[in-house]
């Protein structure tokens, strides 16, 4: 079935550091991406969808300039995280659209010290 | 817009007994209905998913759903619990028009306990 590659699955970074998290779609091409965070205990929360080739599209209350998402080919999509504080330590999942359904990356913790 | 409500944050059941694990959606439009098993700090795992063809919708690992439109409902349930199954459950749907196109909205989610 489709697969989507996320990297990293951890990581810890310092306060006011950059961080980016990638998805890759491995054998189909990925128009769509959505990306997501959870917090501990908690549901997904959809941050953003992103079309390739286009601007991402926010949910309300997320800071666009703070998570900058691009999606440059049908294969890749980023996500980074700008100047990074603890209260953004989450786990953050990719999703694409293929077919009818969605495939899922398999997550990235993010700590900030 | 659309909603989705699971009825217990936590269920608890013994190794081989039945699952029920408790749905119910809103959508202005003809939902896609999804149900996802997350292991801890995993990525989510797609168990079934309905959309708009059979009503009973068998998944793997013996899960299955039925698409009850008069109720609003999309219950999961296992006939024979393992051990295996512990992990947190979650209940998804997307629409198929209007702004919402293609977002999913998740369920707060069920954490699934199985005890010896």
């Amino acid at each position: 079935g489709a697969v989507v590659s996320q990297h990293p699955s951890w990581v810890i970074c310092k306060s006011g550091t950059s961080v980016k998290i990638e998805c890759r779609s491995l054998d189909f091409q990925a128009t769509t991406m959505f990306w997501y965070r959870q917090f501990p205990k908690q549901s997904l929360m959809l941050m953003a969808t992103s079309n390739e080739g286009s601007k991402a599209t926010y949910e309300q209350g997320v800071e666009k300039d703070k998570f900058l998402i691009n999606h440059a080919s049908l294969t890749l999509s980023t996500l980074t995280v700008t100047s990074a504080h603890p209260e953004d330590s989450s786990f953050y999942i990719c999703s694409a659209r293929e077919g009818i359904g969605y495939t899922f990356g398999s997550g990235t913790r993010l700590t900030v010290v | 817009a659309q909603s989705v409500t699971q009825l217990d944050s936590h269920v608890s059941v013994s190794e081989g007994t039945p699952v029920l694990l408790r749905c119910n959606y809103s959508s202005s439009y003809s939902p896609s209905l999804f149900w996802y098993v997350q292991h801890p700090n995993k990525g989510l795992q797609l168990l079934l998913k309905y959309t708009s063809a059979a009503t009973l919708v068998k998944g793997i690992n013996g899960f299955e759903a039925e698409f009850k439109k008069s109720e609003t409902s999309f219950h999961l349930t296992k006939p024979s619990a393992h051990m295996s199954d512990a992990a947190e459950y979650f209940c998804v749907v997307s629409v198929g028009g209007g702004t919402s196109y293609g977002k999913l909205t998740f369920g707060q989610g069920t954490i699934l306990t199985v005890h010896p």
